[in-house]
């Protein structure tokens, strides 16, 4: 079955610092892909998410491209904040109004 | 605030007892989801309606739970004898079918004593 394998946290970084998360995915047919965002004490937000290949999704400083030869979706941002300090979550869908199948989670912790 | 919302936010129970969780969805979704997380995981997919119809159940869906959806607005969730396992954050979502993207509610936590 589908399935989302996400790098193991917690990540700890100072502010300023380059964020890299690992996300690969194991899919049959062609997923869209996303990545949330759950900050403390609050519900899932959608940060951003890509629909085919190639395609980079972008929001608030975050990146993260589409790669189907190496079935990726790494999470970037140049430079964190305190306030990205939150727990991240990689997903795929496998099509419009299908049901999300989630990575366990990546949680950042960003120090001043 | 028209985004989803979910009541309880908290429930304990002791085990053995029934406890029932309401979804309320954005008012145009026309499809809803009900997800389970626990500690350190992320969430699960356990079942998701289209309209008032029950389309798919996740076998992590048991016996004793039930979802409903009267009307196609708010659903709920009962699970019946509750067990220690139990224990993890519910999480509703809503979406149109036409959507790519899933609108989460803050969820409702559930602690089995």
């Amino acid at each position: 079955g589908d399935s989302v394998t996400q790098m193991e946290g917690p990540v700890t970084l100072s502010e300023e610092a380059f964020l890299t998360i690992n996300c690969t995915y194991t899919a049959t047919g062609y997923p869209s892909l996303f990545w949330y965002v759950q900050y403390p004490g609050e519900g899932l937000q959608l940060l951003l998410k890509a629909t085919k290949a190639d395609d980079k999704g972008s929001n608030k400083g975050f990146e993260a491209t589409y790669r189907k030869e190496t079935t990726s979706f790494h999470l970037e941002k140049g430079s964190v904040q305190v306030s990205d300090s939150a727990v991240y979550f990689c997903a795929l869908s496998r099509g419009y109004g299908q049901n999300f199948v989630f990575g366990p989670g990546t949680r950042l912790s960003v120090l001043p | 605030d028209t985004g989803v919302s979910q009541n309880p936010r908290h429930k304990i129970t002791k085990r053995g007892q029934n406890v029932t969780f309401r979804c309320d969805p954005i008012s145009e979704h026309n499809r809803l989801y009900w997800y389970r997380q626990t500690l350190g995981q992320g969430p699960e997919f356990l079942t998701y309606f289209q309209n008032e119809a029950q389309l798919e159940k996740s076998r992590l869906l048991s016996d004793r739970f039930s979802a409903e959806r009267p009307k196609g607005s708010f659903s709920t969730l009962e699970i019946q004898r509750t067990e220690q396992g139990d224990s993890a954050m519910y999480l509703c979502a809503s979406s149109l079918d036409t959507y790519n993207e899933q609108f989460f509610g803050p969820g409702t936590r559930l602690t089995v004593l």
